[in-house]
């Protein structure tokens, strides 16, 4: 089974705050996402990445940025956390060119994050 | 902007009742995928469908992919209490990035 795990399942930070959400996955896979989800929005996606110390920006990367210097790995960070990031963050991944023909991404657990 | 719009966005209904839930786009996709959600937890994949006018069934989910590739619909029969989650469509660009629509809650009363 395909398992991507975040780090994190609730954080609450303050204002300010340097934030990083850590996420792995264990299938080799190519491609790595974050999302934030708010209720009526759906998932948005942040950023993602193809490859190792690659990154694309998503729909709403403004106050975030990314880290992949290893394959299973992937790090969403905020660099000074505000309260319009609080939401649940979604990390997902899926296979390289086979994954993009099928596109089935596979999800953690989520991390609900509150700034305060 | 919202590419994929998804509705309902909250259903209630009684255990052994039938329901639809719609994704509309503009836009085409070269898939689109049926995700749920249950609380604390993060999307699961329910099914894929690819081809304009395909029809797939899991149990007493019924999905079907529109003509133009660029709408779908859920139809669950005699939904179940264990129906209830959160039921959200993604739409598959090429480039391997998925458009998500608003999300339908569903509420199955026993």
């Amino acid at each position: 089974d395909v398992k991507v795990t975040q780090s994190s399942r609730y954080l609450v930070k303050r204002t300010g705050e340097k934030v990083f959400l850590e996420c792995v996955q264990d299938m080799d896979h190519e491609n790595m996402f974050w999302y934030r989800q708010d209720p009526g929005l759906g998932l948005r996606l942040i950023y993602f990445s193809y490859d190792v110390k690659m990154k694309e920006k998503g729909d709403i990367p403004e106050g975030y940025s990314v880290s992949r210097e290893k394959k299973e790995r992937f790090s969403l960070i905020l660099e000074s956390a505000s309260t319009n990031q609080t939401s649940m963050y979604l990390c997902a991944s899926s296979e390289g060119l086979a994954g993009l023909a099928k596109n089935i991404q596979y999800f953690g657990a989520g991390t609900r994050l509150s700034v305060l | 902007t919202q590419l994929l719009e998804q509705s309902p966005q909250f259903l209630s209904i009684q255990e052994g009742e039938n329901l639809t839930v719609y994704c509309n786009s503009s836009s085409v996709f070269s898939s689109l995928q049926w995700y749920r959600q249950e609380p604390g937890e993060g999307p699961v994949l329910l099914v894929t469908v690819v081809t304009g006018g395909e029809v797939k069934k899991l149990k007493r989910l019924t999905f079907q992919f529109g003509d133009a590739r660029k709408d779908s619909s859920l139809h669950i029969t005699a939904a179940q209490p264990g129906d209830t989650g959160l039921y959200l469509c993604a739409g598959a660009r090429y480039t391997g990035k998925l458009i998500f629509g608003q999300g339908t809650t569903l509420q199955v009363k026993p």
